[in-house]
């Protein structure tokens, strides 16, 4: 089935940028979507459509996808953003979504 | 308010069986297709099960396949999941998730989960 590989973990220093790669095969045919999953809570739509973000969610998430790596970025950090950050596709040959292994981004 | 709840879940033997059920409210449930969606311990996402808005059309990953049931009862607004079989593998968070999107669906809303043991 189709593999989505994600760094295990990012650091970055609040008002930075940071930037979390999801890397698969010519992912940049698929769209790919990405979720924001606090400590205890369930996990939040962040990115849709590659760069499509859902209503509540700050213009600071934004996402990009081409060739090989799809991006979520994630301009201005604050402390609140600290999480787990999944992508996620559709696998066409298997008819079911796929997750990426899951990004911890820790704020310094 | 959309939302998601999550019942059924608890400590069960192997080769045991549990149902899950997801009560949805706040939308018109049977615009949407579902999936179940379960964290074990520590780890990643991992989709286990999805269904189509009036439950024509099913899908399984292959590590429940054969094992776990996925239903819906659009007069009651809610999903299921009969799981049996089960296996210490299966331990895990549960979520039920709505699926959205005209094609390469995503999952726009998440419940909070319910909690599936599997022990001796």
């Amino acid at each position: 089935s189709y593999v989505l590989t994600q760094p295990p973990s990012v650091s970055v220093a609040p008002g930075k940028t940071a930037r979390i790669t999801c890397g698969g095969n010519n992912i940049g045919s698929k769209s790919v979507h990405w979720y924001q999953q606090k400590p205890g809570q369930a996990p939040v739509l962040v990115i849709y459509y590659d760069s499509d973000r859902p209503s509540g969610i700050p213009e600071r998430f934004s996402g990009s996808n081409s060739g090989n790596t799809a991006t979520l970025t994630i301009s201005r950090v604050e402390a609140g953003d600290e999480a787990d950050y999944y992508c996620q596709v559709w696998d066409s040959s298997s008819d079911h979504p796929v997750f990426g292994t899951g990004t911890k981004v820790t704020v310094l | 308010e959309v939302q998601l709840v999550e019942s059924g879940g608890g400590v069960v033997r192997p080769g045991g069986s549990l149902r899950l059920s997801c009560a949805a409210s706040g939308f018109t449930f049977d615009d949407y297709g579902m999936s179940w969606v379960r964290q074990a311990p520590g780890k990643g996402l991992e989709w286990v099960s999805g269904i189509n808005w009036n439950g024509g059309s099913t899908g399984y990953a292959d590590s429940v396949k054969g094992r776990f049931t996925i239903s819906r009862d659009n007069a009651k607004n809610s999903l299921y999941l009969q799981m049996n079989s089960l296996r210490a593998e299966d331990t895990a968070l549960y979520h039920c998730a709505r699926r959205s999107g005209y094609h390469e669906d995503y999952m726009d809303v998440w419940g909070k989960g319910t909690t599936v043991t599997v022990s001796s």
